[in-house]
């Protein structure tokens, strides 16, 4: 059974910067074609793609967040690691890793999901 | 700012059948890549619903189906149930952005 699971604070003051843990199991992130990718989701609003990252350490990013967003593998074989730079209020929402599935090489689809981690941008 | 177009709400009667539209362009639903639709329950994370343009994951209903043409897209819910009510939102890959978009989202009212 693969799951994932977001960490991270729940509170971010003004131009801080945020950390989040995606801590995945049922899955290595060192098998050729996997890839984890993070989507955030604003109170009420639609969902948006922030970045992704494959077993070999290939990243990919939202082009209008790129600047500010970095993917690490974390320390334990089994983590992800998103920091966000100058948090804004904007910023504030729920945040979810999610493995991604490639079928065909043109179906790239997110499955399954973790529970999401709210973070609000306070002072 | 979504880049795929969605209409806010659809409704209908338990039993009747609703779609629901994903409207894209010639860079993402326009091209090869595949259209995706999850499901969201209020206060729960998105699950997917249908992959690859109309394959349903194991244990998704028949009664979702999906289908893909040209810029556009479709999800179909037939013999809605109140269970079906929740919010949809397409996904597909975008190749001038270099990215996946997701659409603006679907809330489904079973009246």
């Amino acid at each position: 059974q693969i799951t994932l699971k977001e960490s991270g604070p729940p509170v971010v003051e003004p131009t801080q910067t945020l950390t989040l843990t995606c801590t995945f199991s049922g899955f290595s992130l060192s098998s050729r074609g996997a890839g984890v990718g993070w989507i955030r989701q604003p109170p009420g609003k639609a969902l948006e793609w922030l970045a992704l990252i494959y077993w070999d350490d290939d990243k990919r990013y939202s082009a209008s967040l790129k600047d500010r967003l970095t993917l690490t593998k974390g320390t334990s074989e089994n983590q992800v690691v998103l920091t966000m730079t100058n948090m804004d209020a904007v910023d504030t929402g729920t945040y979810y890793c999610a493995l991604q599935k490639v079928n065909g090489g043109v179906s790239f689809y997110f499955d399954p999901w973790g529970q999401g981690t709210l973070v609000t941008v306070s002072s | 700012q979504s880049v795929l177009t969605q209409p806010p709400s659809v409704s209908g009667a338990p039993g009747q059948r609703v779609t629901i539209s994903c409207t894209g362009s010639s860079s993402n639903i326009g091209t090869i890549y595949a259209v995706h639709w999850y499901q969201q329950v209020p206060g729960t994370a998105p699950k997917l619903l249908i992959y690859g343009n109309n394959n349903r994951p194991s244990g998704v209903p028949d009664r979702f189906s999906g289908s893909k043409s040209g810029t556009s897209a479709s999800l179909a819910i037939t013999g809605l149930q109140a269970e079906d009510e929740a919010e949809y939102f397409c996904q597909s890959y975008d190749s001038r952005l270099n990215g996946h978009v997701f659409g603006t989202g679907t809330k489904v009212t079973v009246l």
